[in-house]
C-alpha cells in the first residue's frame, strides 16, 4: 500500500460547480500537510497548507481528519483555470521527508 | 517571493555522459532537494542537503550524486546517463524545520538518447 494515495482522475466538472478531493496516508506519525497545484508540463507549486482546524483560502478550504486519515481539498464555483493535476503532501514528524501523492487531475469544462 | 533557479528547461544527451544539473535558490533556505517526476510514479525523492556539504540519499539515488558547496546552490549529477534517466527533474528549497513547505523551480525535461 503506498503511503500517500490519491484517486487519479481526472475530475470533469462544470464551471461553477463544487468538486472535493481526497488524500489518503498510512503513517499516523505524519505531522504536517498541504495541497499542491502542478499546471501540465510545469512545477508543483504551493496552493496551501492544511491545518488541524480546518482552513479556508478563498474558494479552497483544505481539512484534515486524523482519525481517519485523510485530508480533503474542496474548490467551490469552479474556474476553468483550476484545471490542473492537484497533489498532497504528507510530512512525517521529526523527518525531512516530504511524502507526495500521484495528483488528482481536475478539468472545468466550459 | 522566494526563487529557485534551475540552470535548464531542456537538455539532451547521450547514454553514457556526464550529465550536471544545476539549482541555486535565493532565499537563504537551509534544505533543498532533487526528484525526479515521471508519469503515473509522481515525484521521487534522489537526494536532499539540509546545510552545506551535507547530504542524504533519497529513495532512489543510484546513477545520481550531489554537491553543496555553497548554501544557495545544490547540483545533480548523473554519472554515467542511462536511458532510463529520462525524465522531468524537479529541485526544491525549504526552511529548516519538518513543517515548512518546498518551493519548486521550474524543472529541466532531460532526455537521455
Amino acid at each position: 500500500r503506498k503511503e500517500v494515495e490519491q484517486d487519479p482522475g481526472p475530475f470533469n466538472v462544470p464551471e461553477g460547480a463544487t468538486v472535493a478531493f481526497n488524500c489518503t496516508y498510512s503513517n499516523s506519525a505524519s505531522q504536517s500537510f498541504f495541497w499542491y497545484r502542478q499546471d501540465c508540463r510545469k512545477e508543483p507549486k504551493l496552493l496551501m497548507s492544511v491545518y488541524s482546524s480546518g482552513n479556508e483560502d478563498g474558494r479552497f478550504t483544505a481539512q484534515l481528519n486524523r482519525a481517519s486519515q485523510y485530508i480533503s481539498l474542496l474548490i467551490r464555483d469552479s474556474k476553468l483555470s483550476d484545471s490542473a493535476t492537484y497533489l498532497c503532501v504528507v510530512i512525517h514528524s521529526g523527518t525531512y521527508k516530504y511524502i507526495f501523492g500521484t495528483g488528482t487531475r481536475l478539468k472545468v469544462l466550459a | 517571493d522566494v526563487k529557485v533557479t534551475q540552470s535548464s528547461r531542456y537538455l539532451v544527451k547521450r547514454t553514457g555522459e556526464k550529465v550536471f544539473l544545476e539549482c541555486v535558490q535565493d532565499m537563504d533556505h537551509e534544505n533543498m532537494f532533487w526528484y525526479r517526476q515521471d508519469p503515473g510514479l509522481g515525484l521521487r525523492l534522489i537526494y536532499f542537503s539540509y546545510d552545506v556539504k551535507m547530504k542524504e540519499k533519497g529513495d532512489i539515488p543510484e546513477g545520481y550524486s550531489v554537491s553543496r558547496e555553497k548554501k544557495e546552490r545544490f547540483s545533480l549529477i548523473l554519472e554515467s546517463a542511462s536511458t532510463n534517466q529520462t525524465s522531468m527533474y524537479l529541485c526544491a528549497s525549504s526552511l529548516q524545520g519538518g513543517v515548512q513547505p518546498q518551493h519548486f523551480g521550474d524543472g529541466t525535461r532531460l532526455s537521455i538518447l
